[in-house]
């Protein structure tokens, strides 16, 4: 794996509850993206980031903010967690000139119960 | 609307026979697309790329063509060996590179020994 780290990689916890989840890249890459994947969906975009402190939403962004105050780190925060929420939590980076392939963290497997 | 779609939600092929999974995409004219593996429990990984004005690209035992006036992309790993048993993902990259991918839903291929 390219030098991404996600943690937790496991959570449970309870309707209402905010969580953070903690992606970490040693790659220097500039560009960072969190998709969730579910069955039935595949892998759909919350939040990307193309540098510190610049971030935009994507086609699944409500219920979620994100913060990236370091090159190397871009969290995901669910501020009041809904059962809808439960999935598998998707990091990944790119770097510019490359073509634009992604690489993907281990994921976080979340259930909101 | 716009939509990518992948062939079928499951393959099953005799080893040494060729694989083809099919990409079929509308309302998006994209730049590039990748194709991903994914194993269970694990992230993508990226195998390949090919842009808006290539055909057709090679990578060992993998091919993968692209056909813009049909809006399809076939990806077909020849000599196919259990191990090639995964899901695999295509993605379509709108604007050349370090932007957010759109995933279709991916196609799990089991190779049968």
């Amino acid at each position: 794996d390219a030098g991404i780290t996600q943690s937790p990689r496991h959570k449970v916890t309870e309707t209402g509850t905010p969580v953070t989840l903690r992606c970490h890249q040693t790659e220097n890459h500039r560009y960072m993206y969190w998709y969730r994947q579910d069955p039935g969906h595949g892998l759909r975009l919350i939040h990307y980031s193309y540098g510190v402190k610049d971030t935009d939403k994507g086609e699944v962004s409500d219920g979620y903010s994100v913060s990236r105050s370091k090159t190397e780190d871009f969290l995901l925060t669910l501020e009041s967690a809904t059962s809808s929420q439960t999935s598998v939590y998707f990091c990944a980076i790119s770097a510019p000139g490359q073509g634009g392939e992604q690489f993907f963290g281990p994921g976080t497997r979340l259930t909101v119960l | 609307s716009q939509k990518i779609e992948q062939n079928s939600e499951a393959l099953n092929i005799q080893e040494g026979k060729t694989a083809t999974l099919t990409c079929n995409y509308t309302n998006y004219s994209p730049a590039y697309l990748q194709w991903y593996r994914q194993d269970p429990g694990r992230g993508p990984v990226f195998l390949l790329l090919i842009r808006e004005n290539e055909k057709e690209k090679r990578k060992e035992r993998l091919k993968v063509t692209f056909d813009t006036t049909l809006k399809q992309s076939l990806f077909h790993i020849t000599a196919s060996q259990p191990a090639d048993s995964a899901t695999y993902l295509c993605a379509l990259d709108l604007y050349s590179g370090n932007t957010p991918l759109v995933f279709g839903k991916g196609t799990r291929l089991s190779v049968i020994a």
